[in-house]
């Protein structure tokens, strides 16, 4: 079956860049994106990226989709305490979405 | 604030009992969700509705009920509970008919979640 792998954790500085690693299995997936869970809050949708497209950038969010090894990635440029969350990676397609774990940032200052 | 709303936050249970998770939105969101949580299989789908009145099991099914007892709520019910049950359990609604939540405008908004502990 279809399946979104994440690294569990990822502790970072305040201010150096932060790099959140997926991998998935459904190679019909048309959408790959992130969502962002603060302490406390629901998950919210955070980017996505179109199957078809090797990069988008979106202020400090650069989405990174390599195709061929089903590998997504999310980096933050200049990462902030309040960036610190769990961030859900996820694929999918017009009748299905599957998350992730979920990856747990921690930015220490 | 406007959202998805869970209730309880919290919850223990003897394995037999039965209780309902409730979860109710304010933004006439047609469709609604409920996902449990559990390390090392991401978010697994139980139960949606696309509509007020209609329900269709997702990928985790068994065990639970649901009910889309107006277009605010959906709740989900475990008859009989089970330690195997112990998740943390999400509601989430959309704005759209399915699941194309990486679309802004038809993305999932998810509550806070439900802590669930069957003993």
């Amino acid at each position: 079956g279809e399946d979104v792998e994440q690294s569990l954790f990822l502790s970072v500085r305040e201010g150096d860049s932060s790099v959140i690693n997926c991998t998935y299995t459904d190679s019909s997936s048309t959408y790959l994106y992130w969502y962002k869970q603060e302490p406390g809050a629901g998950l919210q949708l955070l980017t996505y990226i179109f199957s078809n497209m090797d990069m988008k950038q979106d202020q400090r969010l650069t989405v990174l989709l390599n195709k061929k090894d089903k590998h997504l990635s999310l980096r933050i440029a200049d990462t902030q305490t309040g960036d610190s969350a769990i961030y859900f990676c996820a694929e999918g397609n017009a009748g299905k979405s599957t998350f992730g774990d979920g990856t747990t940032l921690t930015v220490k200052p | 604030n406007a959202g998805v709303t869970q209730t309880p936050k919290f919850q223990v249970l003897k394995t037999g009992q039965s209780m309902t998770l409730q979860c109710a939105q304010d933004m006439n969101h047609n469709s609604m969700y409920w996902y449990r949580q559990d390390p090392g299989m991401g978010l697994r789908l139980i139960y949606y509705s696309a509509s007020e009145g209609t329900t269709d099991k997702g990928e985790v099914p068994n065990g639970y009920n649901v009910s889309r007892l107006n277009k605010r709520e959906f709740s989900l019910r475990l008859e009989s509970a089970a330690p195997s049950q112990t998740s943390v359990y999400f509601c989430a609604s959309s704005a759209g008919t399915g699941h194309r939540f990486w679309v802004p405008g038809t993305e999932a908004f998810f509550g806070q979640g439900t802590r669930l502990t069957v003993v």
